[in-house]
């Protein structure tokens, strides 16, 4: 079956330590997205990229870091300097790249807690 | 910059009740994208709808229909006769072109929607 898949579901990590979020697509899909999502914020864009070994920031990429050296990878790096990173982190991709005509599909999530 | 308005905040209704969930989006542009997405209590969004600027037409889907008005920059969405399964949140989105010409979505911020039997 074709989708997304985010791992691990639930992440705990201690104050200052760096922590790697990943998602993986077999849509042969060229864009992958990053988003934050808290209580009542709505979802917030981290980074994104539209093309392996390219990638750009979001809206809220301090504190982030990615990598795209697979078209179906795009894991993202919660580092220490991020200040408040408990949140929900969705991942999610689509095929139109460049364009407006942008349906994204989402993986499942990964909650983050920073103890 | 672009803007997604979803004032709404919690709706709760009774089953077999229609609900409408509004949304209000801003832009200079006059080439955009519209979209409505579900997150059930799972946590994955679901794609529910897109609508480009140029197509005012509204549309149904089974017990779903939205209404696009330009004139009042809405992109609105009705539940006929709610099931406890609508329950979830519901997010409008908002597409346009970024320097460069790479797309991004604009989300607002969620409307949970809370369908009780």
């Amino acid at each position: 079956d074709g989708g997304i898949t985010q791992s691990p579901k639930y992440l705990f990590r201690k104050e200052g330590q760096n922590v790697t979020l990943s998602c993986e697509q077999n849509l042969n899909h060229d864009a992958m997205y990053w988003y934050r999502q808290d209580p009542g914020q709505g979802l917030r864009l981290i980074y994104y990229s539209q093309i392996v070994n390219d990638f750009q920031k979001g809206d809220i990429a301090e504190g982030y870091s990615v990598s795209r050296e697979k078209k179906e990878s795009f894991p993202l790096t919660v580092t220490s300097a991020q200040k408040n990173p408990t949140a929900f982190y969705l991942c999610a991709s689509s095929t139109e790249t460049g364009t407006l005509y942008n349906e994204q599909f989402f993986g499942p999530g990964t909650r983050l807690t920073v103890l | 910059a672009q803007k997604v308005t979803q004032a709404q905040t919690e709706i709760s209704v009774v089953e077999k009740e229609d609900v409408t969930l509004d949304c209000v989006y801003e832009t200079r542009d006059t080439t955009y994208y519209l979209f409505w997405y579900k997150q059930p209590p799972s946590g994955e969004l679901v794609f529910l709808i897109r609508r480009n600027s140029f197509d005012e037409q509204n549309e149904i889907s089974g017990r779903y229909s939205w209404n696009f008005q330009k004139s009042t920059s809405s992109f609105n969405f009705t539940i006929t006769a709610s099931q406890v399964v609508d329950s979830a949140v519901y997010f409008c989105a908002l597409s346009e072109a970024d320097v460069g010409a790479n797309s991004k979505l604009t989300f607002g911020k969620g409307i949970t929607l809370s369908v009780r039997p």
